[in-house]
């Protein structure tokens, strides 16, 4: 079946840091690769996403290639805010499925002055 | 235009009561998810709705269920809580029932919280 692992959290930057929270995936098929972030008491927010290998997604600052070869769509970003402060999830849904999300177990990031 | 809308926010019950949770998608979505969030854990997909049929089911035991109306709500009913129940459950919404392949975004709701005690 397909899974998604992601590092394990809490990451602590200082503001300005530069970010790396890896991911890797098991699929069958070619999935579509998500990064979501949840903010402390509020639902999912998609952040970006890649549907097809050497794509690159982006948002705010964030960034994700999706590494076929590697199996993995790790998430960077060059300079880190306080308000970045949240959990982020890697997430995959096959092609040609219902709008079925498979997550990882989220890694929490905290980012301080 | 409003978002994904679920309702109540937070809820308690008691084990061996019944819950039902609801969901308004995102206007002209026609596409349902229901996901469980248990405390330090990723979503766990439940249930999908398209065009009131059901698409897709996880692992979920029989004890959950759900619906979708014809305005393309939806409800989650779960029988029987158990203390393992509680958790925060997500809807989602889409425009298709295909979700991501046909390049559509998946949005979700802030989530029910549920706690059985």
């Amino acid at each position: 079946g397909n899974s998604v692992t992601q590092m394990e959290g809490p990451v602590t930057l200082s503001e300005e840091a530069f970010l790396t929270i890896n991911c890797t995936y098991t699929a069958t098929g070619y999935p579509s690769l998500f990064w979501y972030v949840q903010y402390p008491g509020e639902g999912l927010q998609l952040l970006l996403k890649a549907t097809k290998a050497d794509d690159k997604g982006s948002n705010k600052g964030f960034e994700a290639t999706y590494r076929k070869e590697t199996t993995s769509f790790h998430l960077e970003k060059g300079s880190v805010q306080v308000s970045d402060s949240a959990v982020y999830f890697c997430a995959l849904s096959e092609t040609g499925t219902a709008s079925k999300l498979t997550f990882g177990t989220g890694t929490r990031l905290q980012v301080t002055l | 235009d409003a978002g994904v809308t679920q309702s109540p926010t937070h809820l308690i019950k008691t084990r061996g009561q019944h819950v039902t949770l609801r969901c308004s998608p995102i206007s002209g979505h026609k596409s349902v998810s229901w996901y469980q969030q248990v405390l330090g854990q990723g979503p766990q997909f439940i249930f999908q709705y398209y065009e009131k049929e059901e698409r897709g089911r996880g692992n979920f035991p029989d004890r959950f269920s759900a619906r979708q109306f014809p305005n393309y709500s939806s409800e989650l009913n779960v029988n029987a809580l158990l203390l393992g129940d509680s958790a925060l459950y997500l809807c989602a919404s889409s425009s298709t029932g295909t979700g991501e392949f046909s390049g559509n975004t998946i949005y979700f709701g802030e989530g029910s919280w549920l706690t059985v005690v």
